[in-house]
């Protein structure tokens, strides 16, 4: 059974401050993994993808793998209180796969 | 605007009454899936769409039933829907695969009784 895995939070965290959302995956196979922020009542949406070992940066956000550990991790600097929501992560099940596993998500509160 | 349309939105429905709830999109997506989310247990794949007439099961396709006639159309069919089934429900889209970014519709709140 594939599964990822997530802390489910909440994380609270300053306004300013670093958010570092962690995630692991069992399915050695996974090549392709995601992050999706979804506010309260609302559906996800994708705010980053990475495929390689090492770092990602895309504004304010930095995805980091590290495919011997199979662990994922999101970075969120300069929280804002906009970043307030539940992240989700998400692995694929190899090349060529079409399955989507996600974990249970990690609830983050930015405290102004 | 490009855009996942779920319908109904919100439903609520008695044991072993069949339902269809519709999930549309207009980007031309090959890829289209449905999610359930629940407490707990997150966001898990119910069925998936390849392109038109291919569907295969995702993690938790019991009691589901899916077709793909066109390629904007992906219903979810509930033939005798039980208490279980109680959820929120997201069909998403994209445009070749899962690896490719997944569109989301608004989703559509089930209430089995």
């Amino acid at each position: 059974q594939k599964e990822v895995e997530q802390n489910s939070g909440p994380l609270s965290v300053p306004e300013g401050a670093i958010a570092s959302l962690n995630c692991t995956y069992s399915d050695r196979g996974s090549q392709s993994f995601f992050w999706y922020r979804q506010y309260s009542g609302k559906s996800p949406e994708l705010i980053m993808f990475i495929y390689s070992n090492g770092d990602k940066e895309d504004g304010r956000f930095t995805a980091q793998l590290n495919k011997a550990s199979q662990y994922v991790s999101l970075l969120i600097r300069d929280s804002q209180p906009s970043d307030s929501a539940t992240y989700l992560c998400a692995s694929d099940s190899g090349a060529g796969s079409y399955q989507l596993t996600f974990g249970k998500g990690t609830k983050l509160s930015v405290i102004p | 605007e490009a855009q996942v349309t779920q319908n109904p939105r919100y439903l609520i429905t008695v044991t072993g009454k069949k339902l269809t709830v519709t999930c549309s999109q207009n980007m031309n997506h090959e890829y289209m899936s449905w999610y359930r989310q629940d407490p707990g247990l997150g966001l898990r794949q119910i069925y998936y769409s390849m392109n038109v007439e291919v569907t295969d099961k995702g993690d938790v396709p019991e009691g589901y039933k899916v077709s793909r006639k066109e390629k904007r159309n992906f219903p979810l069919i509930l033939e005798s829907p039980s208490p279980n089934q109680t959820s929120l429900y997201f069909c998403a889209s994209s445009i070749s695969g899962s690896t490719d970014t997944q569109y989301f519709g608004p989703g559509t709140r089930l209430t089995v009784l």
